[in-house]
């Protein structure tokens, strides 16, 4: 079975510094990894995806994700964080095993950014 | 391009009572997925279509829930009756059919269901 952790509840970083937000995840096969974020009352926006390739994957609004098989991790991270980056951060790995597609979850982790 | 729609937002409804939640996935999209996020949990899998065939339904908790997607398009899923455990975000989403499950998932914006 696969699963996905993300180990901090809660990321609170000042605007302008560094963040990461972190996933690790457990499959049996080569998995593909995804990045959504919720903001709030709104729905799940994908970020981005790690298929296969370079372990450094670039998405949305200036965020990137290093997938290391060794550590089976895909941390979330942006150089420089802003206020508006504030919110619900979901990571969510799938092994295609032919019939189905689904997504497992990990259980989100709030970023809160603070002038 | 209209993204993934799910009506209604909201609903609050008694123990017992019936409630259908509707999505209405991206255009040209064959998968079709629910989700459900129990509050502070993770967001689980319900279950997936393609096109109007359930491929996997393996997260339906029980049979009180029914999901159906006639003609391929537009997805119900059924709560009948609804239990206090039932409350929660239900997520929708649609993907393209590509090469070994590379497509990312499009989410609407949810329901969130309260029973009382």
């Amino acid at each position: 079975a696969q699963s996905v952790a993300q180990p901090e509840d809660q990321v609170k970083v000042a605007e302008g510094n560094p963040l990461t937000v972190k996933c690790t995840y457990s499959v049996s096969g080569n998995p593909y990894l995804f990045w959504y974020v919720q903001y709030p009352n709104r729905g799940l926006q994908f970020l981005l995806k790690y298929i296969t390739g370079d372990n450094l994957v670039k998405g949305s609004y200036g965020f990137e994700a290093e997938f290391n098989k060794s550590q089976t991790s895909f941390h979330l991270k942006k150089p420089s964080a802003l206020v508006s980056d504030s919110a619900l951060y979901f990571c969510a790995v799938r092994v295609f095993t032919g019939g189905g597609n689904k997504l497992t979850f990990g259980t989100g982790t709030q970023l809160k950014v603070e002038l | 391009e209209a993204g993934v729609t799910q009506f209604p937002s909201h609903s609050v409804i008694e123990k017992g009572q019936t409630v259908t939640l509707r999505c209405d996935p991206i255009s040209g999209h064959d998968n079709l997925y629910w989700y459900r996020r129990v509050m502070g949990k993770e967001i689980k899998f319900l279950l997936h279509f393609v096109k109007e065939s359930k491929q996997d339904e393996s997260g339906m908790p029980n049979n009180r829930f029914l999901a159906e997607r006639t003609g391929g398009t537009y997805s119900t899923l059924k709560v009948q009756p609804a239990e206090l455990e039932d409350s929660g975000v239900y997520f929708c989403a649609s993907s393209q059919v590509l090469q070994r499950g590379r497509a990312e998932a499009f989410f609407g914006q949810g329901t969130r269901l309260t029973v009382v």
